[in-house]
């Protein structure tokens, strides 16, 4: 069945290192790909997405890239700050299950100065 | 309201209780999300509604659980004779629905149930 697998954490970096966190997913379908934070206290809000293959997602200097062929959305950032410490979801969009988001289990990141 | 509303935001109950969450969503969205997290985990989808039907209820963990949307906005998640395991976040989120759908689901900051 549709599915998600996404990069265990937690993950500790320092300051202006560079950010992956792997996401995969299975489907029977092409789904609509998400990432969604959650920071410190306050509630999931959308990162980015992608609607179809090719698609590049990006916000706050964050990308991801819907992989077809490795079905695949790979959070990165080039370089993350303190203030990216927060928990990470991905999440499909199963159009075939009604259209609701399948999380993954998070990664937290901890950034340090 | 400009984001989607949740009540209580925290709520403290005794084991064997009956508690009622509530959700308002964004105005003029038609489809309604309940999801639970528990700590140290994922999200749990637990049901869905399209106006005011539920055309899948398949996360709902027991009968102990269930929920109703009225008039196509505010929803309740009821949880009846309340145990500890059930203790967790429990979020709401809304989305436009139908051919207008862009994907986006939008989440209230939840509601927190403890049963001691």
């Amino acid at each position: 069945g549709d599915s998600v697998t996404q990069m265990e954490g937690p993950v500790t970096l320092s300051e202006e290192a560079f950010l992956t966190i792997n996401c995969t997913y299975t489907a029977t379908g092409y789904p609509s790909l998400f990432w969604y934070v959650q920071y410190p206290g306050e509630g999931l809000q959308l990162l980015l997405k992608a609607t179809k293959a090719d698609d590049k997602g990006s916000n706050k200097g964050f990308e991801a890239t819907y992989r077809k062929e490795t079905t695949s959305f790979h959070l990165e950032k080039g370089s993350v700050q303190v203030s990216d410490s927060a928990v990470y979801f991905c999440a499909p969009r199963f159009y075939n299950q009604g259209g609701k988001l399948i999380f993954g289990q998070g990664t937290e990141l901890s950034v340090k100065p | 309201g400009a984001g989607v509303s949740q009540s209580p935001s925290n709520k403290v109950t005794e084991k064997g209780k009956d508690v009622e969450l509530r959700c308002d969503p964004i105005s003029g969205h038609t489809a309604l999300y309940w999801y639970r997290q528990s700590l140290g985990q994922g999200l749990e989808f637990l049901i869905y509604f399209q106006g005011n039907s539920a055309p899948d209820k398949s996360g709902l963990p027991s009968d102990r659980f269930s929920a109703e949307r009225t008039g196509g906005s505010v929803s309740t998640l009821t949880i009846q004779r309340t145990q500890q395991e059930d203790s967790a976040v429990y979020l709401c989120a809304s989305s436009v629905g139908g051919t207008a759908n862009t994907g986006e689901l939008f989440f209230g900051e939840g509601s927190r149930l403890t049963v001691l």
